[in-house]
């Protein structure tokens, strides 16, 4: 399935430097989510963006920083990482976010800190 | 808070059946996810469930009942492509849009 497209699929960086994470979907969807996976724990819920408003913050550290300029594009961008964020990112989108149709998901970015 | 719990791992053979349970602690509910998620690839969808009973699809079947807290994943026929992880999420009352995902159950087929 091509609906939602992440990029890179994998990322190494330092811990003082600055990357992003895009994704993309193709489903005419308005909302969008990241996720972050690691070995053995459930999926954690990120950000969400709802016709393109945050509206969902999930207490996560200042050193991600979300951007949604569209309704079809998602950002993540990275600076001063730990290494404890090394983990899968997740990118997914919905008809919109109280609707129960299903999420559709990206490949991931296999995000590693050095 | 949401408390949502699968068995970590399941073993089985090729052309067998495997039940993969789940249950669940939700402030409110409104649906139940089941995903499938092959190593380095996207979970995908594979079923939705918000009444009790029995949803079948092909070989997949999926089960809830809401009194208990619980459902299940049938899988039926086994095949060698059915390694995977299986991610229980649940949705909770309708003003609360966010899933909450079990941490995965890893089955493994055997020839």
């Amino acid at each position: 399935e091509t609906g939602v497209t992440q990029t890179p699929r994998h990322l190494v960086m330092g811990m003082t430097n600055k990357k992003s994470l895009k994704c993309e979907q193709h489903l005419g969807h308005n909302a969008m989510y990241w996720y972050k996976q690691s070995a053995k724990k459930p999926l954690e819920l990120m950000f969400v963006y709802n016709f393109k408003e945050q509206t969902e913050n999930n207490s996560v550290p200042s050193r991600f920083s979300p951007e949604c300029p569209n309704s079809s594009h998602l950002f993540l961008h990275l600076h001063t990482l730990q290494p404890e964020d090394s983990a899968l990112y997740l990118c997914a989108s919905s008809q919109d976010q109280n609707s129960n149709q299903p999420q559709h998901f990206g490949d991931g970015t296999r995000l590693s800190i050095l | 808070g949401q408390n949502i719990d699968q068995p970590t791992e399941m073993t089985a053979t090729e052309g067998a059946i495997v039940q993969i349970n789940c249950t669940y602690q939700t402030s409110g509910f409104n649906g139940l996810f089941w995903y499938q998620q092959h190593a380095g690839e996207a979970p995908t969808f594979l079923s939705y469930n918000v009444l009790d009973g029995l949803e079948e699809k092909g070989r997949f079947s999926s089960f809830l009942s809401r009194s208990k807290g619980y459902s299940y994943l049938l899988l039926k026929e086994l095949q060698m492509k059915d390694s995977a992880s299986y991610l229980c999420a649940v949705k909770g009352s309708f003003n609360d849009y966010k899933l909450s995902f079990g941490a995965g159950t890893t089955v493994t087929v055997r020839a």
